[in-house]
């Protein structure tokens, strides 16, 4: 079973509009974290945000803000007031546990986000 | 931004010969990671290492091997390079748990 799906293989969104691309996961391991990059057309991942299981608030960063909502095991990554250089593919990621050895990342297949003038 | 860089940028080899590429940090970073990255695939996970010396497996690890020396190097080895190792490969770091960098990335292909 797929532990992170991204159903959106492809958004468009309107400049200056805000979009919400959707993410969600599967375990059952009570300590885990979610975490959203992107990927530009040039190659780079970029981290955006990181909500931990057990935060109280959804987690924000400047215009990203994740939309946590741990019954669903949903991760909805928000982007408000969306600029053309938004235009790249995001990925969703999870940790399991908090185990000292380090985080083992599993990835969503990534959703490619247009940003249209 | 995180100090990652990864040598070569870009590679291309022949069936059955080794290769090794490079992951270097400035940032004394304990965790180290190498994924590789395939169309419809997103990023999958082959060695981490969580200290000097100390590595583990991921989840495509066959036909790969890692080694750590030192703080600041994470070299990743095709022993026998095959096609299906073409792909791009990033190496990412973290202090925590909370958080992960991923270099520049690296473009192999196999002929």
């Amino acid at each position: 079973a797929q532990k992170i799906t991204q159903t959106q293989p492809g958004m468009f969104v309107q400049e200056k509009e805000a979009v919400t691309l959707d993410c969600t996961y599967d375990t059952s391991d009570p300590s885990y974290g979610l975490f959203w990059y992107k990927q530009p057309s040039s190659g780079e991942m970029i981290f955006l945000i990181y909500q931990g299981s057990y935060d109280q608030q959804n987690a924000t960063e400047g215009r990203y803000s994740l939309n946590f909502q741990k019954a669903r095991k949903s991760a909805n990554l928000v982007i408000s007031a969306s600029q053309l250089g938004d235009s790249a593919m995001y990925f969703c990621a999870m940790r399991e546990g908090r185990v000292t050895s380090g985080s083992r990342l599993t990835f969503g297949e990534g959703t490619q986000l247009t940003v249209n003038p | 931004d995180a100090g990652i860089t990864q040598s070569p940028r870009h590679k291309v080899t022949e069936t059955g010969t080794p290769v090794t590429l490079r992951c270097h940090q400035t940032e004394n970073h304990r965790y180290m990671y190498w994924y590789r990255q395939d169309p419809g695939h997103g990023l999958r996970l082959i060695h981490y290492s969580y200290g000097v010396k100390d590595t583990d497996k991921g989840e495509v690890s066959d036909g790969y091997s890692v080694s750590r020396s030192k703080t600041e190097d994470f070299l990743l080895t095709l022993e026998s390079a095959t096609s299906s190792q073409t792909s791009v490969y990033f190496c990412a770091i973290a202090q925590g748990l909370d958080e992960q960098y991923f270099g520049p990335g690296t473009r192999l292909t196999v002929t």
